[in-house]
């Protein structure tokens, strides 16, 4: 079982607004990351730390974090976010840990 | 640009022991990163499997610790997965990263490798 916690699975309509939450305890302590998955395709970071977009990451895009809970907001989904999205932390031990997923429908 | 790749066989036997190597290009695997193993298996999610630093500390997923090994080979600039023992479970498409940190500490996997499917199999 993951020490971090996402809802299996989420949906959207299209141009609305969206938030994929992430649950561990270690979050009290870690930062978290987030990374979208398409089929077929490596993950890829949308953001870090204190709400840091890499380069090429639309501005819909947005992360924030409260005691042992992240958030991944996506402000006007489009049809392209459509994805897994995996959450990223640390675990009590301070070893790395992924989130179990989020499946991202936008309909 | 900071490139990964994997490589290695595709399938291994059960009980026989998965080796990967990660290419890495455009940066040297002396700079001040960790580089990381992750696994998906069939339909699931990410694994985070181990990491390696280029002093050679490394850090592993506490229930793989005993059949893991991660190294790292500056003259090659490359780093490499041994998982031993392995069974069905193991079955998956692996994935190397590059773990990066800012000043504040906040650490990312922001470089992916297209990943590798290992198939374990009689």
């Amino acid at each position: 079982s993951s020490e971090l916690t996402q809802d299996p699975t989420v949906s959207v309509s299209l141009g609305q607004t969206v938030r994929i939450t992430c649950q561990g305890a270690g979050l009290r302590t870690y930062s978290a990351s987030w990374y979208q998955q398409k089929p077929r395709q490596a993950p890829l970071l949308v953001i870090y730390g204190r709400n840091i977009r890499p380069s090429g990451i639309p501005d819909r895009f947005s992360g924030s974090r409260s005691g042992d809970t992240a958030s991944l907001t996506i402000t006007g989904a489009q049809a392209e976010d459509e994805a897994d999205y995996y959450c990223c932390s640390r675990d009590t031990a301070g070893f790395q840990v992924f989130g179990g997923g989020t499946k991202l429908t936008v309909l | 640009q900071v490139q990964l790749q994997e490589s290695g066989p595709g399938l291994v036997k059960p009980s026989g022991t998965l080796s990967l190597t990660c290419d890495v290009s455009g940066v040297s695997i002396s700079s001040p990163n960790w580089w990381t193993w992750v696994r998906q298996a069939p339909g699931k999610g990410l694994e985070w499997i181990g990491e390696v630093h280029h002093t050679e500390i490394t850090n592993y997923k506490a229930s793989l610790k005993s059949r893991v090994t991660i190294s790292v080979d500056k003259s090659k600039n490359q780093f490499s997965l041994s998982l031993t023992s392995v069974t069905a479970a193991d079955t998956a498409l692996y994935f190397c990263a590059r773990d990066s940190v800012t000043e504040a500490g906040w650490w990312y996997f922001d470089v992916w490798g297209p990943g590798t499917l290992v198939a374990v199999s009689s």
